[in-house]
């Protein structure tokens, strides 16, 4: 089946580690974002990437970093700079699709820095 | 600024019941707009979108959404909601294009559905 992989599920870390989220899609979309989810505060976007070794940075990028190697596989590491990690993140990808780019999100990663 | 509103962040409906989920948005150009759910601890998924054409938009799983541009609107609605819906609930609208295969959703900050029996 086609989709987005993102694991761990759950991940917890001490303070001042790095740590690295993986993604990965095998539904040939060229586009790929990263997403940080706090309770009521809806999806900030981190990271976006519209083709290999190319990306960008969203509206919250500080502490963290991403690399594009390969067109299926975007993964983000939050660095010990990012100053509250704990978060849920959320990987998705894009496709044009009948006018309009979708995004389609993986099942996420529960990230807990103490 | 661009922005999405979703002004109830809990609603609670009775099973059976009719539901209208708010979202307005603002935004000077013709907004592409979607609708997104996500169950605990889950991915979010898209129910519908709107870009042009008519502005009654069907989705998946019985959810309806009106694009009304007088008002900066695109309200999901569903006729009878079934215990299943209970989700948190996300209207996006897209910031800006930034080349083939790629754009820039701004996400509202979610409306919680609970659904009593």
């Amino acid at each position: 089946d086609g989709g987005i992989t993102q694991s761990p599920k759950y991940l917890f870390r001490k303070e001042g580690q790095n740590v690295t989220l993986s993604c990965e899609q095998n539904l040939n979309h060229d586009a790929m974002y990263w997403y940080r989810q706090d309770p009521g505060q809806g999806l900030r976007l981190i990271y976006y990437s519209q083709i290999v070794n190319d990306f960008q940075k969203g509206d919250i990028a500080e502490g963290y970093s991403v690399s594009r190697e390969k067109k299926e596989s975007f993964p983000l590491t939050v660095t010990s700079a990012q100053k509250n990690p704990t978060a849920f993140y959320l990987c998705a990808s894009s496709i044009w699709a009948g006018g309009v780019y979708e995004q389609y999100f993986g099942p996420g990663t529960r990230l807990t820095v103490t | 600024a661009q922005s999405v509103t979703q002004p109830d962040i809990h609603i609670t409906v009775s099973e059976g019941a009719s539901l209208e989920l708010r979202c307005n948005y603002s935004y000077g150009a013709t907004p592409y707009l979607f609708w997104y759910v996500q169950s605990p601890g889950q991915g979010l998924q898209l129910l519908l979108k709107y870009f042009s054409g008519d502005t009654l938009v069907q989705g998946i799983k019985g959810f309806e959404a009106e694009f009304k541009r007088s008002q900066s609107s695109f309200n999901l609605r569903k006729p009878s909601v079934h215990w299943s819906d209970a989700a948190e609930y996300f209207c996006a609208v897209v910031l800006a294009y930034s080349g083939a295969g790629s754009y820039q959703l701004t996400f509202g900050k979610g409306t919680k559905l609970s659904v009593i029996p």
